[in-house]
């Protein structure tokens, strides 16, 4: 089993959809949790950190379930501009482990 | 701003051939890592530092080898390049040993013919 897992997608959208990514982890350890955006062809950028208690930034919300050991990331009102693959990261000791992506295409 | 810089941005072995990936960042970052990067597989963790002279191994160690003479260098060796190593090699750093933001570099792409 892969430590951190995704739903690959892809996800193909309209314009304005609301969409909602998944993310399981297996160490029951990790302590610290990410979202991170990968543009085509470029490097990892920090979407959003996640917090316990859900967190909130703008169309992006992203919420944590430590008892299922789940990750979720909510975009609302979605833009062209969300195009890319959203990276679930979990932080177990000092190194970072991530997810394959989900890729999300968003359509005019 | 530099931040994380990654050279070559290209490169074309033949099997056996040894190369460097090398990887520099001006922020005084304690921490620095390199990841590949497959298709299907993300990101997957190759060896990690905490600090100069202090190096370990992450998932998919094996075939390559890392030094942190400096705070700011971060080195990757490949000793005996293989098809298997082709992908897309990414160095990283961040502020401190444990928690934060992980800044990348433009990435490395590699091919061993």
């Amino acid at each position: 089993r892969k430590e951190v897992e995704q739903d690959p997608g892809p996800f193909n959208v309209p314009e304005g959809a609301t969409v909602a990514f998944n993310c399981t982890y297996s160490n029951s350890a990790s302590q610290s949790f990410f979202w991170y955006r990968q543009d085509c062809r470029k490097e990892p950028k920090l979407l959003m950190s996640v917090y316990s208690s859900g967190n909130e930034d703008g169309r992006f919300t992203a919420q944590l379930n430590r008892a299922s050991q789940y990750i979720s990331l909510l975009i609302r009102d979605s833009k062209l501009s969300d195009s890319a693959t959203y990276l679930c990261v979990v932080n177990p000791n000092n190194d970072m482990r991530f997810g394959a992506g989900t890729r999300l295409t968003v359509k005019p | 701003n530099a931040g994380v810089t990654q050279t070559p941005k290209f490169q074309v072995l033949k099997t056996g051939q040894s190369m460097t990936l090398q990887c520099a960042q001006d922020m005084n970052h304690e921490y620095m890592s390199w990841y590949r990067q497959d298709p299907g597989m993300g990101l997957r963790l190759i060896h990690y530092s905490v600090g100069a002279g202090i190096t370990d191994q992450g998932e998919v160690p094996n075939g390559y080898n890392v030094s942190r003479s400096t705070t700011e260098d971060f080195p990757l060796r490949l000793l005996s390049a293989a098809p298997s190593q082709t992908s897309v090699y990414f160095c990283a750093s961040r502020r401190d040993r444990s928690i934060g933001e992980l800044f990348f570099g433009e990435g490395s792409r590699l091919t061993v013919l």
